[in-house]
């Protein structure tokens, strides 16, 4: 049971380049959200999707879209990388219901030079 | 902003010695949970403790939560060496589709 895959782990890029994480997940969860981390400032929340065909903004948007195409996979797109997009990003999956865990990925760490 | 504010941002002690990591809030919640990330991974969930419990245990974890002063401590009796990693707490909404927002962490270094 592999539980929330992201890919890829490790990219670098040049500004204005683009790119695609993709997260993957084999819980049958309806919930999936996109998390950044930077030092010393915990986890914010980019965007979230509450099932198949649905996304919405968390924290921090800007700069990122999504797509939420098939109930397992929930992918963040940057379409012009910027330095201050350098970042650990992190995805995390959840049941249908307003309490529970969230099951995180290992992280895709992403420097943007 | 960041809902939650742990405290201290770093602890660092000696096995067999207790750990208490304290965060506070902002506004109302649904519940409050408490993660864990060891260096270079990703997060794993501790324990959840409801807008109407004060008290929760798991092994040797316990929470508290006191809505009347937004904050909430984790306990970790008789640390080990493998408890050194991060410690998050994160807070969740009514109606708000289970997003945590997470507070910055604690840094735990638990030394043999």
């Amino acid at each position: 049971n592999a539980g929330v895959t992201q890919t890829p782990k490790f990219r670098v890029l040049k500004t204005g380049q683009s790119m695609t994480l993709l997260c993957a997940q084999d819980m049958n969860h309806e919930y999936m959200y996109w998390y950044r981390q930077d030092p010393g400032m915990g986890l914010r929340l980019i965007h979230y999707s509450v099932g198949e065909g649905t996304t919405a903004k968390g924290e921090v948007p800007d700069g990122y879209n999504v797509s939420r195409l098939k109930k397992q996979n929930f992918l963040l797109g940057l379409e012009s990388a910027a330095p201050s997009q350098t970042s650990v990003y992190f995805c995390a999956s959840s049941e249908l219901r307003d309490t529970g865990e969230l099951f995180f990925g290992e992280g895709s760490r992403l420097t943007v030079l | 902003s960041q809902q939650g504010e742990e405290d201290p941002q770093a602890l660092s002690i000696q096995e067999g010695e207790n750990a208490t990591m304290n965060c506070s809030y902002k506004t109302s919640i649904n519940n409050l949970q408490w993660y864990r990330q060891n260096s270079g991974r990703g997060l794993v969930h501790l324990i959840l403790i409801r807008s109407n419990e004060r008290e929760k245990h798991s092994g040797r974890l316990r929470v508290t939560l006191d809505t009347s002063k937004k904050s909430s401590s984790l306990l970790i009796t008789a640390s080990r060496a493998a408890d050194t990693a991060s410690y998050f707490c994160a807070t969740a909404f009514l109606g708000g589709y289970n997003k945590l927002i997470f507070g910055a962490g604690t840094r735990l270094a638990v030394h043999p």
